[in-house]
């Protein structure tokens, strides 16, 4: 157990809809990545959060939003689901702004869009 | 942007045997991690190994920054060791996100 809990575990949607994945980071660390795992390869990341500001993002387009809380929490928003948006989202959490420290990764959330 | 492979893609054991994972990377980086994803998707923390070489239980990892690549070794393989083993690295002068390998995917067979 890394202390990284993401919630829901599974979510079914239907295309053009919208969802929201959270996150709760470990004790102690302040800053959460978002990763996006389809089937069959390795994640790629999506964004990060540091102080409650977007601190680097991926390849992927605006509707894809986050939110960190003060509370180091984060949430994932996906606007307007596509075929393609079904994957296991992943968060990570670590301390300092960067990347460069150990990074420990939640469960996941598994979306199906139809 | 830096590219990650890893090698081989598939390995198949027999309960007991030793295996070697490999990471290649083209660019200097600062962050190096091995991960198992286990058959729900948990990524495991195996070892943080930007550089040097680290042993835990059956497990080893060595990773020789400036030729730029990191093996894993698993001995004495055991069925519970089957999944997938990502090798996932931060760019030195990169972005603020960890880049994953395609992944080895390993089955042990008792």
């Amino acid at each position: 157990e890394t202390g990284v809990t993401q919630s829901p575990t599974h979510l079914i949607k239907t295309r053009g809809q919208q969802v929201t994945l959270r996150c709760s980071s470990q004790s102690g660390h302040n800053t959460v990545s978002w990763y996006q795992q389809a089937l069959g390869q390795g994640p790629q990341f999506i964004f990060q959060y540091y102080r409650e500001e977007e601190n680097g993002r991926g390849n992927f387009p605006p509707r894809f939003s986050g939110l960190q809380f003060p509370n180091y929490s984060s949430e994932l928003n996906v606007n307007a689901l596509e075929l393609d948006d079904s994957a296991l989202y992943l968060c990570a959490s670590t301390t300092g702004g960067g990347g460069i420290n150990e990074q420990f990764f939640g469960p996941g959330t598994r979306l199906t869009v139809l | 942007g830096i590219q990650v492979e890893q090698s081989p893609p598939d390995l198949i054991l027999q309960e007991g045997a030793n295996s070697t994972l490999r990471c290649n990377f083209s660019d200097s980086v600062n962050n190096l991690q091995w991960f198992h994803q286990n058959p729900w998707g948990q990524l495991i923390n195996l070892f943080y190994i930007p550089s040097g070489t680290k042993q835990n239980g059956r497990l080893s990892a060595t990773t020789v920054a400036t030729e730029r690549y990191s093996l894993l070794y698993i001995s004495s393989s055991q069925t519970t060791d089957s999944g997938v083993y990502f090798c996932a690295v931060r760019s030195s002068g990169g972005y603020n996100k960890l880049i994953f390998g395609a992944g080895t995917r390993l089955a042990v067979h008792p």
